[in-house]
């Protein structure tokens, strides 16, 4: 299995306040991924990095913002949690090749009550 | 932007053959990805497909025809842990992200 990490694995906060999530990878992967996953919208692209301080915003970037000051960590922060944040989200990682597949985190399952 | 269509859910029997459809409109296609996912758990990658044909792994096959936009995950003498999600994901080269955009994801359910 791939090396990657995320946490915490589950979270409960309250409307308004700002949440970090946390991926870890141990492969040395140039990129790596934020997406959530709703029920009947499947899994969608927040934002990704190709690089140390590299990023670049997704589909559904909008009240979410990423961080990536080393090559094994990426961080997603919501700065004001709103209802609708609540979802699941994934980390993923590749090492960018044309046919290469990315490897998901377990999720973090997150409810902004 | 992308659009790709899967069933929502399917049912199949244990021992027998189970076709997942998946049909894509993208600019730029490189590449399309099977994955299964178990409920409450990540997904994990089944299969990669970039030409047209038939990519067989065990008891998985993936066919895809870029003419047609289609692809197919083929399942077969199909096993209760089977039941899952499978999720059709989609890469394109005119990005720099080398993302995957996913389908909604099939549900398949396998009975006895």
């Amino acid at each position: 299995d791939a090396g990657i990490t995320q946490s915490p694995r589950h979270k409960v906060t309250e409307t308004g306040t700002p949440v970090t999530l946390r991926c870890h990878q141990t492969e040395n992967h140039r990129y790596m991924y934020w997406y959530r996953q709703d029920p009947g919208h499947g899994l969608r692209l927040i934002h990704y990095s190709y690089g140390v301080k590299d990023t670049d915003k997704g589909e559904v970037s909008d009240g979410y913002s990423v961080s990536r000051s080393k090559t094994e960590d990426f961080l997603l922060t919501l700065e004001s949690a709103t209802s609708s944040q609540t979802s699941v989200y994934f980390c993923a990682i590749s090492e960018g090749g044309v046919n290469t597949e990315a490897f998901f985190g377990q999720g973090t399952r997150l409810t902004v009550v | 932007g992308q659009n790709i269509d899967q069933p929502t859910e399917m049912t199949a029997t244990e021992g027998a053959i189970v076709q997942i459809n998946c049909t894509y409109q993208t600019s730029g296609f490189n590449g399309l990805f099977w994955y299964q996912q178990h409920a409450g758990e990540a997904p994990t990658f089944l299969s990669y497909n970039v030409l047209d044909g038939l990519e067989e792994k065990g008891r998985f096959s993936s066919f895809l025809s870029r003419s047609k936009g289609y692809s197919y995950l083929l399942l077969k003498e199909l096993q209760m842990k089977d039941s899952a999600s499978y999720l059709c994901a989609v890469r394109v080269e005119d990005t720099g992200r080398r993302a995957l955009t996913f389908g909604s994801g099939t549900r398949l359910q396998v009975q006895p």
